[in-house]
């Protein structure tokens, strides 16, 4: 069957760093999506990686490694406003997205 | 950059009656659109894939006789449910795909909370 895992919940402190990850077995692959959600609101694309490899978007950074179904999403210089849900998804065969059940990330001051 | 329209943003009705949704791509074509339904604290579940000009695909469990998906141009989805019950209150969120794009990017719409008394 086709899965997304990812950590419930992650708490950390303004101002660090934080890296959630995202293991994946999909039919197929053809790439991986990070999004964020604030509460009640929907989904925000963040990125998106085809490619072995680490890219580099401002404080936000992903990681994908196909061979091992592992991608992971960097957070730096952690903000207040960065507290929400992380979701990742993998593309399959079908150019369906599979969805992970989402990583709440809670910012402490 | 692309950018995806509900409305309305929040519905209340009474059980048994019927509540059309619309999405629109406000400024690309969008071939499929995606239906989603998220309850509270719970990840994005697909209903249901709507391609412009063709029946919409349902996922398994999806009623398609309570869910209508109507797709009828390259920038419009409209989602109807029929006969809504209280179990049917949920966020309902749209996504769409830019015809013109290689990576396969969802764009989302603001989202629709129906309640249903």
């Amino acid at each position: 069957g086709q899965n997304i895992d990812q950590p419930t919940e992650m708490t950390a402190t303004e101002g660090a760093i934080v890296q959630i990850n995202c293991t994946y077995q999909t039919s197929g692959f053809n790439g991986l999506f990070w999004y964020q959600q604030h509460a009640g609101e929907a989904p925000t694309f963040l990125s998106y990686n085809v490619l072995d490899g680490l890219e580099e978007k401002g404080r936000f950074s992903s990681f994908l490694s196909r061979s091992k179904g592992y991608s992971y999403l960097l957070l730096k210089e952690l903000q207040m406003k960065d507290s929400a849900s992380y979701l990742c998804a993998a593309l399959d065969s079908n150019y369906q997205l599979i969805w992970g059940a989402g990583t709440k990330l809670i910012i402490k001051p | 950059g692309a950018v995806v329209s509900q409305h309305p943003s929040w519905v209340i009705c009474k059980s048994g009656t019927s509540v059309k949704i619309e999405c629109r791509s406000l400024d690309f074509q969008a071939t499929t659109m995606f239906w989603y339904r998220q309850f509270p604290k719970q990840s994005l579940m697909l209903m249901a894939t709507s391609n412009e000009g063709s029946k919409a695909t349902y996922e398994q469990g999806v009623e398609k006789d309570k869910f209508l998906i109507n797709h009828a141009s390259l920038t419009l989805s409209t989602l109807t449910v029929t006969s809504a019950h209280p179990e049917d209150s949920s966020f309902y969120i749209c996504s769409a795909r830019d015809s013109l794009e290689d990576h396969n990017e969802q764009f989302f719409g603001p989202g629709t909370r129906l309640t249903v008394l």
